[in-house]
């Protein structure tokens, strides 16, 4: 099984709240990613970082925000959660950057902005 | 640029038919190409993947599927449904080749079993 783990695995929030979503690995991996995924639809990559101090935006516009202050450690906020933000947000890492290995998954955040 | 198509968002087989998964991809380097399975309410696990060397993988659970070049296509493949083979099934391929080095992924395909 893979070592990374998401918490929480489900979030019911108001409008308006701060969220935190937790995103770590135990397997040193350098690259981590974060994926928004929309019920029964395709992942769309929305942070990925290389490192420690490295984050980057992903081919979905997003306006969440994420840091990597240490390797196994990646966490996703929002300032302020509205509806639009309902989704299942999903953490992954790779052993390498290059995107020549397998990616390895969280079983995922289901979020609920009511 | 790398991209992904999955043919069918939605097969439907019988137990112990034939699953057949289609993907074809386009890369403009030799491709790394990945099989993903999703079960409801979880992540993504691998199924398998093509690297390089023998152009037909197996995977976990039965699975396989063969990187044909000259259809730039990777389908999966088991010879024989069961009821728990029931999800969602990605097909991915990788942006080596690009600056990012991401995994590009398809849109996926939900397989439902009969009994």
């Amino acid at each position: 099984e893979a070592d990374i783990y998401q918490t929480p695995r489900y979030l019911v929030i108001g409008t308006g709240k701060k969220i935190t979503l937790e995103c770590s690995q135990t397997m040193g991996h350098d690259k981590m990613y974060w994926y928004q995924q929309d019920p029964g639809m395709e992942l769309h990559l929305i942070h990925y970082s290389y490192g420690v101090n490295s984050t980057e935006k992903g081919d979905l516009s997003s306006e969440s925000t994420v840091s990597r202050i240490r390797t196994e450690h990646f966490p996703l906020t929002l300032e302020s959660a509205r509806p639009s933000h309902t989704s299942q947000y999903l953490c992954a890492s790779t052993k390498g950057g290059t995107g020549k290995t397998e990616a390895f998954f969280g079983q995922g955040t289901r979020l609920t902005v009511v | 640029a790398q991209s992904v198509t999955q043919l069918g968002s939605h097969v439907s087989v019988s137990e112990g038919a034939l699953v057949l998964l289609r993907c074809n991809y386009s890369s403009s380097v030799p491709p790394y190409l990945f099989w993903y399975v999703q079960y409801p309410n979880q992540g993504l696990q691998l199924l398998l993947k093509y690297t390089t060397g023998a152009t037909l993988v197996k995977g976990i659970n039965g699975f396989e599927a063969e990187f044909k070049k000259s259809e730039t296509s990777f389908h999966l493949t088991k010879p024989s449904a069961h009821m728990s083979d029931a999800a969602e099934y990605f097909c991915a391929v990788s942006d080596y080749g690009g600056s990012q080095g991401n995994l590009i992924f398809g849109k996926g395909t939900k397989l439902s079993v009969k009994p």
